[in-house]
């Protein structure tokens, strides 16, 4: 069955970078692209943005340029988040999750069907 | 950008009520939303797609309807587990904005 499995907890100090990473498995991981969503403490959902597993071409939310890099090693099947300068408000749950069918000319729009378990990312002195 | 807008925030109804949660685009999304539900500690769990499918293993308690701009997710009798928060999310275009969530307590 399709599962993405998510890297573990991590716990930063200001200024720091951290890496998620989300292994996909079950299933071809170039055809589906994978999506990030954010979850601060007690909060609601928040789409961050999304990278074609065909390209490898990122697409960001606004909030989310700058510091925040989505990154693919398709040699093991696996999507990255990377958040760098980190500051007290990136603590949050961040989700990976599978989206649409992408050929190598289109996407085909679609919901979020597979998620990863989440990484909680705490960020504190 | 596209707005989704979610009633009520929050609800509390009893075992067996039929639920019902309402999701709106600030513009026409076709049926291009899809619903969660969110138990606590828990990833989201996908539902409901294209407005009305529901995801295989999915209880057929849940229903969703609606195109456009007006959506709903109806519950039709109301069991334990169905407690959480529930999100729509609308895939039309970018960014994919999530609703603002429904916080549901079983009485």
């Amino acid at each position: 069955q399709v599962q993405l499995v998510q890297s573990g907890s991590e716990l930063k100090k200001p200024g720091a970078s951290v890496k998620v990473s989300c292994k996909a498995s079950a299933y071809t991981f170039t055809n589906y692209a994978i999506h990030w969503v954010r979850q601060a403490p007690g909060q609601g959902l928040e789409w961050m943005g999304w990278i074609n597993t065909n390209t490898g071409n990122p697409t960001y939310a606004q909030g989310f340029t700058g510091r925040f890099v989505f990154s693919l090693d398709s040699s093991v099947s696996t999507a990255h988040l990377q958040i760098s300068s980190l500051k007290a408000e990136d603590t949050a749950i961040y989700y990976c999750a599978r989206g649409e069918y992408c050929s190598t000319t289109t996407c085909f729009a679609s919901s979020l069907e597979y998620w990863g378990q989440g990484t909680l990312v705490t960020v504190s002195s | 950008d596209i707005q989704m807008t979610q009633s009520p925030s929050s609800l509390s109804a009893s075992v067996g009520d039929r639920v019902t949660i309402t999701c709106r685009a600030s513009q026409d999304i076709n049926n291009y939303l899809a619903w969660f539900q969110q138990k606590p500690g828990k990833a989201p769990k996908s539902l409901i797609y294209s407005a009305s499918t529901l995801q295989s293993g999915v209880p057929s308690r849940f229903s969703g309807s609606g195109s456009g701009t007006d959506f709903t997710l109806t519950i039709s009798s109301l069991q334990p587990e169905d407690f959480g928060t529930y999100y729509c999310q609308h895939y039309h275009s970018f960014p994919r904005t999530f609703g603002q969530g429904t916080n549901l307590e079983i009485k």
